[in-house]
This record gives C-alpha cells, structure tokens and sequence, in this order.
C-alpha cells in the first residue's frame, strides 16, 4: 500500500483555506492520521481517526474521507502553520505519505 | 505529561553499529508501544519498527529485518534500537514515539530525535 500526497508543495496567504490530500492506492482502513511537522522539530499528532483533532489542534484543522481519499483541511491559514504535513495508516506496519509541504 | 528524551547525537563509521535509547516517562510505559521512525536529510518519515514494552515482541520492516534490534528495560522505562552494519544512506534522525490506540493506531507522542551521521 502506497500512500500519494498532494500536492508536494502548497503556497499561498494567510487567511486562505489549505486542503491537502493523501490517497491510498488500496483501501486499507477508514482510518487515517495526520501529523504536522514543523520546520528542525519531532512530528507533532494532528488528526486521528481521519476527523479527530488531538489536544490542543485548533479547530481551524480539519481532517475527512474514507476508503482511499482523504483530506486534511486548514480553514484559514495562519503564519504558524507553515510544515509539512504527513498523513499515516497501518497495514500491518506503519505507512506514511511522502508529505505536503505549506508555505505562506 | 508524557515525555519521550532521547540520546544524544551519534557519528559512526561505515559498517559500525548505532544504538539510541528512548527515556519515557508520565505514563506506564508497559501499556503503549513504542515505534521507531527515521527520517533522512529532506525526506519524509519512514517506520523502522516497534516493540511492545510489556512482552518485548517486535516488529520491524522488511527492509531493517536481520539489521535492526528493539530492546526495552522496563525497570528504567527505556527502549533502545540499535541499527548494525550502518551505511551512509543510514544517516538521519532517528525518532522513538509512543502508539496509541484510538479507534487506529497512531503517535501521539514523539521523542525529541537523535541525529545519526554515518561518515568515513
């Protein structure tokens, strides 16, 4: 199982809504997750479950889809969320997309 | 709180061994397993493996097997993972993290990462 992000690179201001995407190339689980990592840090949990925010993401974050789309969706982008962004499922072991980078 | 610290940075000759260690604590280390992740110089997240701490099972990718050891010692609440017979394309930060199951497994808490540098 392969998992696709795109785009690879996602520009643009502040304020504007951010939606990155990860399919799978099989379905594998209805569940997925998304990490945020930003620039010389660890990889921080963002998304579980494909909607779930963890403690502590602001609720501009939101994640969606089943079976093999999925999307992650910042409703207005702040300085701040500028990362790269993972999303994860398990087949067995553990899977990640290549990464979306957002830039502002 | 949970925490997850990490050893320090690492330089190794090709062919030499690595072994990172991973400290947790603000949580009963026996009930989470802990996943090793690395990540190259501008590459994305690769799964190495992972250990159940309460058994010591394991689980590592295809491409580590036969190279890669995860221990634990759970009277001092740390896992290890060592990596032999180390090549440059081995360098990369090396993160321990903490899997939780929710209604799928995910990380929800990650180690600081250990720089891993193979040079000649």
């Amino acid at each position: 199982v392969v998992l696709t992000q795109s785009p690879g690179t996602l520009s643009l201001s502040p304020g504007e809504r951010a939606t990155l995407s990860c399919r799978a190339s099989q379905p594998v689980s209805n569940y997925l997750t998304w990490y945020q990592q930003k620039p010389g840090q660890a990889p921080r949990l963002l998304i579980y479950d494909t909607s779930k925010r963890a403690s502590g993401v602001p609720p501009r974050f939101s994640g969606s889809g089943s079976g093999t789309d999925f999307t992650l969706t910042i409703s207005s982008l702040e300085p701040e969320d500028v990362a790269i962004y993972y999303c994860q499922q398990r087949s067995g072991w553990l899977i990640f997309g290549g990464g979306t980078k957002v830039e502002i | 709180q949970v925490h997850l610290v990490q050893s320090g940075p690492e330089v190794k000759k090709p062919g030499a061994s690595v072994k990172v260690s991973c400290t947790a604590s603000g949580y009963t280390f026996t009930d989470n397993q802990m996943h090793w992740v690395r990540q190259a110089p501008g590459q994305g997240l690769d799964w190495m493996g992972r250990i159940t701490p309460d058994t010591g099972g394991t689980s590592a990718a295809k491409k580590f097997e036969g190279r890669i050891t995860m221990t634990r010692d759970t009277s001092i609440n740390k896992a290890y993972m060592e990596l032999k017979w180390l090549t440059s394309d081995d360098t990369a930060v090396y993160y321990c993290a903490r899997a939780h199951w929710f209604g799928e497994l995910s990380l929800d808490f990650w180690g600081q990462g250990t720089l891993v540098t193979v040079s000649s």
